[in-house]
């Protein structure tokens, strides 16, 4: 089991560029979601999707855009990349939404955006 | 917005000592849960505990809930050089249609000294 896995490691924009964030999972989990760490702070929810086709805002979702097509990927979307995405971005996958149980985490992406 | 606040940001102690770290939220909560950060890294679950429950032991970790106060506390104890990480607590939320996610706090720094 590789668990959650996130590409790339590391990214560098220009203002205005567009990437895609990507996240996979190899658990069946059907809950997945995006965070972003800035200094200093806790993690704070992007999007999340509680199944395939399914998916809904968390506290800080704009300038953010995500889908899940299948239940292993959850990509996510920069359209036009602002100096304020700079952060560190999180994918986080669990069976369940519901009855509180552990996230597990991938390694995170670390962007900037110039 | 944040739901938990931990205390204190930061920790420094020797190995051997105990650490206990603070974390207070502001509406009521399902469960509440701790996870561990190694810098550069994901973060790694540590603990739940359930609103029905007062105290859980896993290992060197001791997490005690007070639902009247709003605050919950997580002992390491005989700390050792490998505990040096980021703490953090995160409580369930709803955002849009679903209960469950999870909202982080800004974590306790803690620096364990050989």
């Amino acid at each position: 089991n590789a668990g959650v896995t996130q590409t790339p490691k590391f990214q560098v924009l220009k203002t205005g560029q567009s990437m895609t964030l990507q996240c996979a999972q190899d658990m069946n989990h059907e809950y997945m979601s995006w965070y972003r760490q800035d200094p200093g702070m806790g993690l704070r929810l992007i999007h999340y999707s509680v199944g395939a086709g399914i998916t809904d805002q968390g506290e800080v979702p704009n300038g953010y855009n995500v889908s899940r097509s299948t239940t292993e990927d959850f990509p996510l979307r920069l359209l036009s990349a602002a100096p304020s995405q700079t952060s560190v971005y999180f994918c986080a996958s669990s069976y369940s939404l519901a009855g509180g149980v552990e996230q597990f985490f991938g390694p995170g992406t670390r962007l900037t955006v110039l | 917005s944040q739901q938990g606040e931990e205390d204190p940001q930061a920790l420094s102690i020797q190995e051997g000592e105990n650490a206990t770290m603070n974390c207070s939220y502001k509406t009521s909560i399902n469960n509440l849960q701790w996870y561990r950060q190694n810098s550069g890294r994901g973060l790694v679950h540590l603990i739940l505990i359930r609103s029905n429950e007062r105290e859980k032991h896993s290992g060197r970790l001791r997490v005690t809930l007070d639902t009247s106060k709003k605050s919950s506390s997580l002992l390491i104890t005989a700390s050792r050089a490998a505990d040096t990480a980021s703490y953090f607590c995160a409580t369930d939320a709803r955002y849009g249609g679903s209960q469950g996610n999870l909202i982080f706090g800004k974590g306790t720094k803690l620096s364990v000294k050989p």
